[in-house]
């Protein structure tokens, strides 16, 4: 059972540049989510998912897309890539929001765009 | 919108000693659920303890507890016996019961442990 992963674990991007994040889940969550983590900041929502085919804007969606064709993967597009893009981001899972909530984090992406 | 504030940024404790970190949260709603995060020099996101808002017991794990003041909007965090594992940046994180999926979470406190 290895929970979240995330890949990569560290990327230098050129503004204008496009990437993909991957996450990947197998602990059979059908919630999963996007944030971003800035210098000195708590973690701010990019994108959710309820579920396969199902995905919705957070907090701060601008210049990130998502899809979500298996219950397991959840990868996030960047396209032309800004500095303003520059953070830690990590996925996180879960079961449906009630007793015992709890959302499981990956171990992160640092991204700098340069 | 919800804002959840931490107002202390940096916080330190003698090692066994035990020490409070601060969270107050703005909210109208009776139902959510509050969530304390710590997050290591690793940058793993690790739950530590977490209160749902119709409960008026205080939630407890191990060395940690929360008060929890409901009408007050607030939810501190005790760490008893202060160890050196626990030096980390904690989060404060608001979750709306509404149907609302996104965590909210304070800019967080940089606890040391001092041995």
């Amino acid at each position: 059972n290895a929970g979240v992963t995330q890949t990569p674990k560290f990327r230098i991007l050129k503004i204008g540049q496009s990437m993909t994040l991957q996450c990947a889940q197998d602990m059979n969550h059908n919630y999963m989510y996007w944030y971003r983590q800035d210098p000195g900041m708590g973690l701010k929502l990019i994108y959710y998912s309820v579920g396969a085919g199902i995905t919705d804007k957070g907090e701060v969606p601008n210049g990130y897309n998502v899809s979500r064709s298996t219950t397991e993967d959840f990868p996030l597009r960047l396209e032309l890539a800004a500095p303003s893009q520059t953070s830690v981001y990590f996925c996180a899972s879960s079961y449906p929001p009630g007793q015992r909530y709890e959302q499981y984090f990956g171990p992160g992406t640092r991204l700098t765009v340069t | 919108a919800q804002t959840v504030t931490q107002s202390q940024p940096e916080m330190s404790v003698q090692e066994a000693e035990t020490v409070t970190l601060s969270c107050t949260y703005d909210t109208s709603e009776s139902d959510y659920y509050l969530f304390w995060y710590k997050q290591p020099p690793s940058r793993q996101m690790i739950l530590v303890i977490r209160q749902e808002a119709y409960k008026q017991q205080n939630a407890t794990e191990n060395r940690f507890s929360v008060n929890f003041q409901k009408a007050a909007k607030s939810f501190s965090l005790k760490i008893s016996d202060s160890q050196l594992g626990d030096a980390a940046m904690y989060f404060c994180a608001y979750l709306s019961g509404a149907g609302s999926y996104q965590l909210t979470f304070g800019k967080g406190t940089k606890l040391s442990v001092i041995p």
